[in-house]
């Protein structure tokens, strides 16, 4: 199985900031890497697929980039809305895994 | 609207067995793999299962292998998840999800379902005497 471990697990940040999480595997996946925020007591939200195509709907202030076993998630201005767990997820082969989480807390 | 609703949980004994149900609506639901994810309390997300849009294939976590069924009734636009032999790790929020879409090279499919766009609200698992 492919391992996905993010980094930092925890990130304390303020308003405004650069933010980056880092993603990566165990061996290349390519590009197949989503990214995804998650709120307390709420579903998952797709931000990312292929690595670096923002979903539609999402806030231009996110983007990913990477290929192989490295990936980050790059908030470009942290806003309020921003405050939750990110997780990085492959699909290029079963079982597909995710990372284990980052939570992005106020500073 | 593309709509998931997952239903179908509850609590059970260990050894015990319960079926999941999610009904989806707003999109052609056959075209679309699909997939169930958990959350244990606290804890990160974990894949679970994937089915692709005609049902023919499907895919299972190691943890779950042998003891969960997934299967999908595009008459109903319902995905099932039967989950047997049911442990206390396995206690969880349960959310059904669809793939973005497939990938094809001059017509031959590479990639089943990639991504997953929509997400129902999850339905809670609880394992336990």
């Amino acid at each position: 199985d492919i391992q996905m471990t993010q980094s930092p697990s925890t990130l304390s940040a303020s308003v405004g900031d650069r933010v980056t999480i880092t993603c990566r595997a165990s061996q290349s996946i390519s590009s197949w890497l989503a990214w995804y925020q998650q709120k307390p007591g709420k579903a998952p939200k797709l931000l990312i697929y292929k690595a670096s195509s923002l979903e539609s709907g999402v806030p231009s202030r996110f983007s990913g980039s990477g290929s192989g076993t490295e990936f980050t998630l790059t908030i470009s201005s942290l806003q309020p809305d921003d405050f939750a767990t990110y997780y990085c997820q492959q699909y290029s082969s079963y079982p597909e895994t995710f990372g284990q989480g980052t939570k992005v807390e106020i500073k | 609207e593309v709509q998931l609703l997952e239903s179908g949980g509850g609590l059970v004994q260990p050894g015990g067995s319960l079926r999941l149900s999610c009904a989806a609506s707003g999109f052609t639901f056959s075209s679309y793999a699909m997939r169930w994810v958990r959350q244990a309390p606290g804890k990160g997300l974990e894949w679970v299962s994937a089915i692709s849009g005609s049902g023919d294939s499907t895919y299972y976590a190691d943890s779950v292998k042998g003891r969960f069924t997934i299967s999908r009734d595009n008459s109903k636009n319902t995905l099932y998840l039967q989950m047997n032999s049911l442990r206390a790790e396995d206690t969880a929020v349960y959310y059904c999800a669809k793939a973005i879409g497939r990938i094809t090279i001059f017509g031959v499919v590479i990639m089943e379902g990639y991504g997953m766009d929509v997400w129902g609200q999850g339905t809670t698992v609880t394992v336990s005497s």
